[in-house]
């Protein structure tokens, strides 16, 4: 079993939808979670960062964190064209010098 | 802020060759960074963490060896694919550790990807 869980897709969805993309993970030493943006052949992009369970909010986009079901997601609101890309979801077990444990990525796709 | 450069983006060489990636970090200094491979459709696989002034810590499966990693300065880091073969074709990311910054946070920050086609 994986240690990061992450539906690759593909996703296609309308303009304007609310998008969700979900991943769970087993280890439970895991406490910052984070969503980066991969645009085809380019570097990831950090999108959000939380700590620990709960929600965090950034324009469009929302991450939430649940602990106790060892889930979290990303909503994107109003979803347009320029958010196609692949979202990878990560995790570690400390700051920014724990190695980061990804997932597979989910392609997305918005259709105009 | 948190803007981390790669060179070259793509590179093509004959097998038997090395080829030299370089990783940079402009704005901010980075004690840490850490070397990624990633395959078509795959996700990130770790190769290696690199800190400042010490050896590397490479992850299980990579060959030491085959993937020399020198982090000489707080904004560089280069990694040198030795004696490269087709199967060391993959598409190369670094990503460097920065501490708090604008945005509050203690995480990585991503290259661009350096894309490596040995012939």
């Amino acid at each position: 079993q994986k240690e990061v869980e992450q539906d690759p897709g593909p996703l296609s969805v309308p303009e304007g939808a609310i998008v969700s993309l979900n991943c769970t993970y087993s280890n439970s030493a895991f406490q910052y979670f984070m969503w980066y943006r991969q645009y085809s052949r380019k570097g990831p992009e950090l999108l959000m960062y939380t700590y620990s369970s709960g929600n965090k909010e950034d324009g469009r986009f929302t991450a939430q964190v649940d602990k106790s079901s060892k889930y979290i997601s990303l909503f994107i609101r109003d979803s347009q064209p320029s958010d196609s890309a692949t979202y990878l979801c990560a995790m570690s077990a400390g700051k920014g010098a724990q190695k980061l444990v990804f997932g597979q990525g989910t392609r997305l796709t918005i259709n105009p | 802020g948190a803007v981390v450069s790669q060179h070259p983006s793509r590179v093509i060489c004959k097998s038997g060759t090395s080829v030299k990636i370089e990783c940079r970090s402009l704005d901010f200094q980075a004690t840490t960074m850490f070397w990624y491979r990633q395959f078509p459709k795959q996700s990130l696989m770790l190769m290696a963490t690199s800190n400042e002034g010490s050896k590397a810590t490479y992850e299980q499966g990579v060959e030491k060896d085959k993937f020399l990693i020198n982090h000489a300065s707080l904004t560089l880091s280069t990694l040198t694919v030795t004696s490269a073969h087709p199967e060391d074709s993959s598409f190369y990311i670094c990503s460097a550790r920065d501490i708090g910054g604008q945005r509050g946070t203690d995480t990585q920050y991503f290259g661009p990807g350096t894309r490596l086609t040995v012939l």
